[in-house]
């Protein structure tokens, strides 16, 4: 079945350092969602992507589709200690519409 | 938390019990969902229902159950079939059955078997 793989599955930063987590997906896929969960926390909705080669900004937060559609980036820009958590991926399962295959998902952590 | 709950927080309890997990949505969403999560990993997708008095098994259905009587409601119970059931579980909706709704997370519980 379809895989959705991510990494790196921890990193540790320094803050003010980049941080940047790629899934792939062994499917080609119709879109991409990215999600954050604070630790604790539950998962809540970051941006979805649909066109290849679609990129998106969220003030420090930039994601990217790639061309083939079957990876896919977040990067983070000068990370702060808000920036804490584990970000997933997820993205359909074929022609399955409204199920998802999640990403076992990258936890960041920002040593301030 | 967009409209979700899920209670108890927190659930305790004893090997060869059965246990309910609520979930309620006032957000007037048509798909619904449970996952498992286990720490360190991803979300496992449990069941999930498409619209009110339908559900189908997600990738790890066996030892769960669930019902769609209402739209707001999709309650999971955990029967003593599930053989590792201690884990986080988190509840969802969507607006639609569509690859490109968002899905919506409760709080979720997590159930610890003693």
């Amino acid at each position: 079945g379809q895989q959705v793989m991510q990494i790196p599955q921890y990193q540790h930063v320094q803050e003010g350092e980049d941080f940047t987590t790629y899934c792939n997906s062994s499917t080609t896929l119709s879109n991409i969602q990215w999600y954050k969960q604070r630790p604790g926390g539950h998962p809540v909705f970051l941006i979805q992507l649909v066109k290849s080669g679609e990129v998106k900004k969220q003030k420090r937060l930039t994601f990217q589709f790639g061309e083939a559609k079957k990876n896919s980036s977040l990067h983070i820009t000068a990370t702060q200690t808000t920036d804490v958590g584990t970000y997933f991926c997820a993205g359909p399962q074929g022609t399955n519409a409204g199920k998802s295959t999640f990403g076992d998902g990258t936890t960041l952590t920002v040593k301030p | 938390d967009g409209g979700i709950t899920q209670s108890p927080k927190y659930l305790f309890r004893k090997e060869g019990q059965n246990v309910t997990l609520s979930c309620e949505q006032n957000l007037n969403h048509d798909a619904m969902y449970w996952y498992r999560q286990d720490p360190g990993q991803g979300l496992r997708l449990i069941y999930y229902s498409q619209i009110v008095n339908d559900f189908q098994k997600g990738d790890i259905a066996e030892g769960y159950s669930v019902s769609r009587e209402k739209k707001e409601s999709f309650p999971l119970t955990v029967t003593s079939a599930q053989k590792n059931p201690t884990a986080f579980y988190l509840c969802a909706s969507s607006g639609r059955w569509a690859s490109t709704d968002t899905q919506y997370f409760g709080p979720g519980t997590r159930l610890t078997v003693l």
